[in-house]
């Protein structure tokens, strides 16, 4: 098991450049999350996919994101035009949802972005 | 407003003493998982509760989890220098798919 891992670690672009950020999730999970969080507040709900199909937006997710998971495995999330309030670390986590189970869910080590 | 309070924000101590931190809602949570994070890095999961009144042990760690399932309490005997962290609370609410995180305490165990 080698856990949920995200790329790039860190980013640093300028205003109004796009990024992308990649996560896989542990391989047998069939949920995937993204959450954003800023410095000294705690994670940031922003979307969820169930297999393929992104089930949940929260309103802290702009008309610049959009997230994707195309074959129900690995997801990207990208943010067009960035902005200086978008700095922060952005994390994946991933869960295995069933009958009676599936609170739990497992974080990648962040994608730190900088918005010069 | 779904709420979750997390107290004390800052906690310093020195090595070997015990510590409690809470967590409190007015909601009434279906789970509640704790979480450890270091700088730079995802949070860790520590433990989840899903049945009010429930206490789960993981080594000098105990966790319980409210009667009512509003609100919950980690505690930590001889507390060590690897202890320090920003530990996070974080409750699904019934019928929610994502969880809502705490602001989190910031522990420092001085050696």
């Amino acid at each position: 098991d080698t856990g949920v891992s995200q790329n790039p670690r860190h980013k640093i672009t300028k205003r109004g450049q796009n990024v992308t950020f990649r996560c896989d999730p542990i391989s047998e999970h069939n949920r995937l999350y993204w959450y954003r969080q800023t410095l000294g507040q705690g994670p940031e709900f922003l979307t969820y996919f169930q297999n393929e199909a992104q089930l949940e937006k929260s309103r802290l997710l702009s008309d610049r994101f959009s997230a994707e998971r195309p074959k129900g495995s690995f997801s990207t999330l990208e943010i067009q035009r960035t902005e200086q309030g978008d700095s922060a670390m952005y994390l994946c986590a991933s869960s295995l949802v069933s009958v009676g189970q599936g609170y739990e869910q497992y974080f990648g080590p962040g994608t730190r972005l900088t918005v010069t | 407003t779904q709420l979750l309070e997390q107290s004390p924000q800052f906690l310093s101590i020195q090595e070997g003493e015990n510590l409690t931190v809470y967590c409190n809602s007015s909601s009434v949570f279906s789970s509640l998982q704790w979480y450890r994070q270091e700088p730079g890095e995802g949070p860790v999961l520590l433990v989840t509760v899903v049945t009010g009144g429930e206490v789960k042990k993981l080594k000098r760690l105990t966790f319980q989890f409210g009667d009512a399932r509003k609100d919950s309490s980690l505690h930590i005997t001889a507390a060590q220098p690897g202890d320090t962290g920003l530990y996070l609370c974080a409750g699904a609410w019934p019928g929610a798919n994502n969880l809502f995180f705490g602001t989190g305490t910031r522990l420092t165990v001085i050696p």
